[in-house]
């Protein structure tokens, strides 16, 4: 079964503060592919990253990073020097060896910040 | 415009109605799916197309629940007999191709069953 914790409901940091959003997941597949999407309030899911199990190495992406450690089973996401900008509800999903076809994503955490 | 564009963006029915909600994906996009987001939730997957057809319909929570695609492009989802837990946000996606990586999501389509 395929199961994805994000355990912050919502976070909140004053602008150009550091934060990080956690993800820990759970799959029986030995493939598997990591995802972080962005929803902001006008509800449309925005891409940030795709990571496949093998791939553990971290990715930085601007003001993003990522750090994927399988021994923890974690996808960790951090924002740095955050912006008003970045407020939004961060999902984590996961999907099988098929890719993105069947995504699970968790109960993503909202992020606010403060100016 | 160039996304995922999704119709209606809201409606209101009444229990035990029919409805269709419509998804125009990305001109050129082969795959298609289907989620439904809860209040608080995350999305679930309902469906997904590869061209005209379904390749994975294992998230469709029963019978009443049905999408066609029958040009490979524009998809409808119909719900039979609505009920009140129906309520929800229902999201389009759309890839340029199976296992692309990235999917485009539309603004979805806000149901509300009274």
């Amino acid at each position: 079964a395929q199961k994805v914790t994000q355990a912050q409901t919502e976070i909140s940091v004053v602008e150009k503060e550091d934060v990080t959003l956690d993800c820990v997941y759970e799959t029986r597949d030995t493939t598997y592919y990591l995802f972080w999407y962005k929803q902001p309030p006008s509800g449309e899911l925005v891409f940030l990253i795709r990571r496949n199990s093998f791939d553990e190495q971290n990715e930085i992406s601007g003001r993003y990073s990522w750090n994927f450690q399988k021994s923890t089973s974690s996808f960790n996401f951090t924002i740095t020097a955050s912006q008003v900008v970045d407020s939004a509800v961060y999902f984590c999903a996961l999907s099988g060896a098929t890719g993105a076809n069947n995504l699970f994503f968790g109960t993503g955490t909202r992020l606010t910040v403060i100016p | 415009g160039a996304g995922v564009s999704q119709t209606p963006s809201n409606k209101v029915t009444e229990k035990g109605k029919y409805v269709e909600l419509r998804c125009d994906p990305i001109s050129g996009h082969t795959a298609l799916y289907w989620y439904r987001q809860s209040l608080g939730q995350g999305p679930e997957f309902l469906i997904y197309f590869q061209g005209t057809g379904a390749a994975d319909d294992s998230g469709l929570p029963n019978d009443r629940f049905f999408a066609v695609r029958p040009e490979g492009s524009v998809s409808t989802l119909k719900i039979q007999r609505t009920e009140r837990g129906d309520s929800a946000v229902y999201l389009c996606a759309s890839s340029e191709y199976r296992d692309a990586g990235e999917l485009f999501f539309g603004e979805g389509s806000r149901l509300t069953v009274l």
